[in-house]
Parts: structure tokens; C-alpha cells; sequence
């Protein structure tokens, strides 16, 4: 079956603007996860959904980050006023047994602040 | 502060020989662990999942778990040019079950 999804998958954008990154998880998956890959951090948890239950935002690093799941399915991860510090990776997660805990990555989004 | 360590490597193998991979965790409290295959430029593919005590074996890999010494190893057997990639570990922790990654090992399997 189709896989985690993402767009777009590279972004360019310029320092202050702000950017919305999407992920479409596995059908069916009610558990989604946003993570952040970069040079010299990793791969760094950002925030987490399950199902209709309020996020887990304890991962976000600034205020300037905000993630959205509309009817418990796709996800919209907003970075607002972007920083050069925010070039990464981003990678969206998704599962669907809570209790193995098995998450499957999107093909992730390149994001570039210049 | 969750922490799990990898050796970065790099890791070289001659092909058909078993490469050896290792992990190690702080929170006592994870119940899950997950070897992960991240090829240059793509995202992080699962390999592995190991949950209770001792040896799991998937076809070529074989994942060990060791709760009491806060231990995860992943074994590849008959190594093979196409494993060369960087191999993630992962354990659960968390109210979000969230997985925190070890920064890598880079394995190169030389032909």
C-alpha cells in the first residue's frame, strides 16, 4: 500500500518568510510524528499526534514552530519567520499499534533558509 | 537527558563477512527498539524491531537486545555492497512514545 507522504519534497525560501511543510501518513495510521534531520543535531523529535487527543509539542524548539493534523489524518507542520538554523530535513512519521510502536518515514522535506 | 550512543564509525567490511553494529541507551524506561537503514540523501528505512530480551533474526539480521545492560546490537551476516548506508538505532521513550536516534553508524561494505 501506499507509504508516508510529503510535500513538497525540497524548499527554498528566504530568511523571515514562512513556510508550511505537509505530511499525508499511512491510511489508517491514528499516531503521526514530525522529526527534524540535521548536519550536527541528528534526527531530533518535534511534535507528535494521536488521533483526536491534543498534541505533544514538547520537542518544538521555538515558538516559531506550530503543527496542525486536520481530522486525524494529514498534518501541516508551519515554521514561521525561518531562520538559516532551521535548514534541515524534515521528516513526518507515522503508526499505527501504539503499543509496538513501529513508525514508518515520509520521503521527508529539504528545507533551505537563505 | 535521553541519550542513545552509536559508534559514528565509519565501519568497513569486506562483502560476506558479518558486520557488527552497537547501541547503547540511557532511559531504563524504553520498552522499544528499532534499527533503522538511512541510505545518502533518503529517508530513514526500518530494518529491524526488538522488544523483549535476547536475539531476534530476520533473514541476514539479527537484532540483540540486552535490558539489563542497556545494550542493542544488530549483526548483518553475509554483508553485501548494497548494506553499505548509515544504520540508525532507536529507542522509544516518552509520553509519545517518541523514538530518540543515536547519531549513526556509516557502514561500508567493501567489494
Amino acid at each position: 500500500g501506499a507509504g508516508v507522504s510529503q510535500s513538497p519534497s525540497n524548499k527554498v525560501t528566504e530568511k523571515g518568510k514562512d513556510v508550511e511543510l505537509r505530511c499525508d501518513p499511512i491510511s489508517g495510521h491514528t499516531a503521526l510524528y514530525w522529526y527534524r534531520q540535521s548536519l550536527g543535531q541528528g534526527l531530533e523529535f518535534l511534535i507528535y499526534f494521536q488521533g483526536n487527543s491534543a498534541p505533544d509539542k514538547s520537542g518544538l524548539p521555538s515558538d516559531r514552530f506550530s503543527a496542525e493534523r486536520t481530522g486525524g489524518s494529514v498534518s501541516t507542520l508551519t515554521i514561521q519567520r525561518t531562520q538559516q538554523e532551521d535548514s534541515a530535513v524534515y521528516l513526518c512519521a507515522s503508526s499505527s499499534d501504539r503499543v509496538k510502536e513501529t513508525q514508518y518515514f515520509g520521503p521527508g522535506t529539504r528545507l533551505l533558509v537563505l | 537527558q535521553k541519550e542513545v550512543e552509536q559508534n559514528s564509525g565509519p565501519l568497513s567490511v569486506p562483502e560476506g563477512a558479518i558486520a557488527s553494529l552497537n547501541c547503547t541507551y540511557s532511559d531504563r524506561g524504553s520498552q522499544s527498539f528499532f534499527w533503522y537503514r538511512q541510505y545518502s540523501g533518503k529517508s530513514p528505512e526500518l530494518i529491524m524491531s526488538i522488544y523483549s530480551n535476547g536475539d531476534k533474526e530476520d533473514g541476514r539480521f539479527t537484532a540483540q537486545l540486552n535490558k539489563a545492560s542497556q545494550y542493542v546490537s544488530l549483526l548483518i551476516r553475509d554483508s553485501q555492497p548494497s548494506d553499505s548506508a548509515t544504520y540508525l538505532c532507536a529507542a522509544s521513550s516518552g509520553s509519545a512514545r517518541q523514538l530518540t536516534f543515536g547519531s549513526g553508524t556509516q557502514l561500508t561494505v567493501l567489494p
